[in-house]
């Protein structure tokens, strides 16, 4: 079965400070991924995709960037983080059902930026 | 105006009763429609697909209005442990095959004793 990881589970950093955000999945070959953030309070917000090693389309202009550098492996990353970076970040894969698909979240970091 | 548009509750709701709330999406053209379960400081879980005009899971009763654009959720005879921020989600038109997701903000539900 599929099982999709991310760490770290929460994370405190100061403004201006480096981040990296890591996300695998199991169980599955060339997956579609996914980064979001939610907010306090707030729905879930795509920040970028990526349909291959290499590939990344990005949602929101922002202080963030993300890599695929394997297959299985989606990484967010910021050079200097700022206050309103703070939130829930999630990543996602897209598991397809024929001419269906759905979407499975892993468990997410809670990033504080203080 | 917003892609996917929920009532944020919270719906309180007895234990045993039936509670039931829409969500509202603008692209007419999406074919894809979800609901999703959020608990406290948890990541979302799919709670059921809805591909055509509707389904149903046991005690959760998902319609799709396609002529009205909006998706309902029903929960029968609710739990203590249905509590939870209910997340509609709408998927993308057919020809947009990378399964960008429109979510909406969520509906609070409390079920109380």
């Amino acid at each position: 079965s599929q099982t999709i990881h991310q760490w770290p589970a929460t994370l405190v950093q100061p403004v201006g400070s480096p981040l990296s955000l890591e996300c695998t999945v199991e169980g599955t070959s060339n997956p579609n991924l996914y980064w979001y953030r939610q907010a306090a309070g707030r729905g879930l917000q795509l920040l970028f995709y990526s349909v291959g090693i290499g590939q990344i389309s990005s949602e929101v202009p922002q202080n963030l960037s993300a890599s695929r550098p394997q297959d299985r492996q989606f990484i967010l990353s910021s050079k200097k983080l700022l206050l309103s970076d703070s939130g829930f970040y999630l990543c996602a894969w897209l598991s397809y059902q024929g001419v269906s698909y759905e979407q499975y979240f892993g468990p997410g970091t809670r990033l504080t930026v203080t | 105006r917003k892609e996917v548009e929920q009532d944020p509750g919270p719906f309180n709701v007895p234990e045993g009763a039936t509670v039931a709330f829409n969500c509202t999406y603008s692209n007419s053209a999406s074919q894809s429609f979800f609901w999703y379960r959020q608990d406290c400081r948890k990541e979302p879980k799919l709670l059921m697909s809805v591909y055509s005009s509707g389904n149903e899971d046991g005690r959760f009763t998902a319609q799709l209005n396609r002529a009205s654009q909006y998706i309902s959720l029903l929960i029968r005879d609710s739990k203590l442990s249905d509590s939870a921020t209910y997340l509609c989600v709408v998927g993308p038109g057919t020809t947009d095959s990378w399964g960008k997701l429109q979510f909406g903000a969520g509906t609070q539900v409390v079920v109380t004793p």
